[in-house]
């Protein structure tokens, strides 16, 4: 079965930088949500996006944004990039009409 | 603030019995819960879910219990396997009772638990 698909898996970028994280949710699936996971950490919720449209936003922070294409795949757009932002990032979709999340693999997203 | 609470760090559990995770929320707006297990270097994999409308829901080795007046639920499983060595998230969402789709979920910290042959 199709899963959630992240790119790249791995990204190396230095302080003040940007990085673009992609993610193709399972095919029908019309809700995307963002998570960061630092070391250590839970996942924390960013944003979400239900039928292209911002749905629910969490902790992202300002130099964070994201958007959901037309064909349902998201972006997500990190500029001035700090050290702190050195953390898994990952992607999940959903049915809007359900809770159950399903999870990418994740980027893992490493700032020097 | 943590909404959600998963208090035990990690769990040690022989193979063969029964191992419980625990997990506690404070905020009552929540009407729709999850578990997740997490394997190193994976995504979150859902495991089993429960509406607030139920208090207990089961597939095959997993059973989880909602006791929504202790804003507390668990999970079981039984009997533990050494592939269930993974860490379990706890995870809770609302919106889903208005009818306006779930909300981000808030995840526990998570319960690492280990499996002992």
């Amino acid at each position: 079965a199709a899963g959630v698909i992240q790119s790249p898996r791995h990204l190396i970028k230095e302080k003040r930088e940007t990085a673009t994280l992609k993610c193709y949710p399972i095919p029908r699936h019309d809700t995307v949500y963002w998570y960061q996971q630092g070391p250590g950490q839970d996942p924390q919720f960013l944003i979400s996006f239900y039928e292209k449209m911002q749905s629910d936003k969490g902790s992202i922070p300002d130099r964070f944004s994201a958007q959901q294409f037309s064909d349902y795949h998201s972006e997500l757009n990190m500029s001035s990039l700090e050290l702190g932002d050195s953390a898994l990032y990952f992607c999940a979709s959903s049915l809007a009409s359900r809770a159950e999340a399903f999870f990418g693999q994740g980027t893992r997203l490493t700032v020097v | 603030d943590q909404q959600v609470k998963q208090n035990s760090p990690s769990l040690s559990v022989q193979e063969g019995r029964i191992s419980i995770l625990n997990c506690d929320y404070t905020n009552s707006m929540f009407d729709y819960f999850l578990w997740y297990k997490k394997y190193p270097a994976e995504g979150p994999t859902f495991l089993i879910s429960i509406s607030s409308i139920k208090d207990k829901n089961e597939d095959g080795r997993f059973t989880v219990f909602l006791n929504k007046s202790a804003k507390h639920l668990s999970l079981h499983i039984v009997p533990s396997q050494p592939g269930d060595s993974a860490v379990y998230f706890c995870a809770a969402s609302a919106g889903l009772s208005s009818g306006g789709g779930a909300d981000g979920l808030t995840f526990g910290k998570g319960t690492h638990l280990i499996i002992q042959p």
